[in-house]
């Protein structure tokens, strides 16, 4: 049962645009994400997160939106630069609750 | 800070022997710590959580006798893959986390192939 969903296991986004990737989720108790890099062999970088009492997060090139009602949230990069090629994992947990559950993750290249 | 190292990143064992895999907090405490599995190009997989000084909490499916975690100090964790298979040849990943916050760091990993 895959409580966390990432539909497009690859995307491909030239250099300077925005890159949008998305996560799904069916536990309605979820209520923490977070997005994490991944380069092969190494362990995921955090990137960003959002909590369920907000809609919108945002760290400098990247923000997280959420929308609790379509339990939908994606991941945008604006601009895309090529050090971004990574996988993107999109990871929740619930309140009171410290386990992760992690998305399959999207390929992301950048393309000069 | 928030560094999260684990020892070996790569090993190669024979299948029937036993395979021990270290996680260390470098610059903090860790309270809780976490094992992943991942398969290529799947999801990590949680294997169990760990507290120190007690008993590690292993998710369905993962056999606790096979998969021995031990949590001794605030700053180390250690999983030992006993009587190793080829099927359990994976990326074996390590994650920290300090009480005071909510944030999971996680180690480089261990690549573990058995032949």
């Amino acid at each position: 049962d895959q409580q966390v969903k990432q539909n497009s296991p690859s995307l491909s986004v030239q250099e300077g645009r925005i890159s949008i990737l998305n996560c799904d989720y069916t536990n309605s108790m979820f209520d923490y994400f977070l997005w994490y890099k991944k380069y092969p062999a190494e362990g995921p970088t955090f990137l960003i997160s959002i909590s369920s009492i907000k809609d919108k997060n945002e760290d400098g090139r990247f923000t997280v939106f959420l929308n609790k009602s379509a339990k939908h949230l994606s991941l945008h990069i604006v601009p895309s630069q090529p050090g971004d090629s990574a996988v993107y994992f999109c990871a929740a947990r619930h309140f009171g609750n410290e386990k992760l559950t992690f998305g399959t993750g999207t390929r992301l290249t950048i393309i000069p | 800070g928030a560094v999260v190292s684990q020892h070996p990143s790569w090993v190669i064992c024979k299948s029937g022997t036993s395979v021990k895999i270290e996680c260390r907090s470098l610059d903090f405490q860790a309270t809780t710590m976490f094992w992943y599995r991942q398969f290529p190009k799947q999801s990590l997989m949680l294997m169990a959580t760990s507290n120190e000084g007690s008993k590690a909490t292993y998710e369905q499916g993962v056999e606790k006798d096979k998969f021995l975690i031990n949590h001794a100090s605030l700053t180390l964790s250690t999983l030992t893959v006993t009587s190793a298979h080829p099927e359990d040849s994976s990326f074996y990943i390590c994650s920290a986390q300090s009480g005071r916050v909510r944030m999971q760091f996680f180690g480089p990993g261990t690549r573990l192939t058995v032949l």
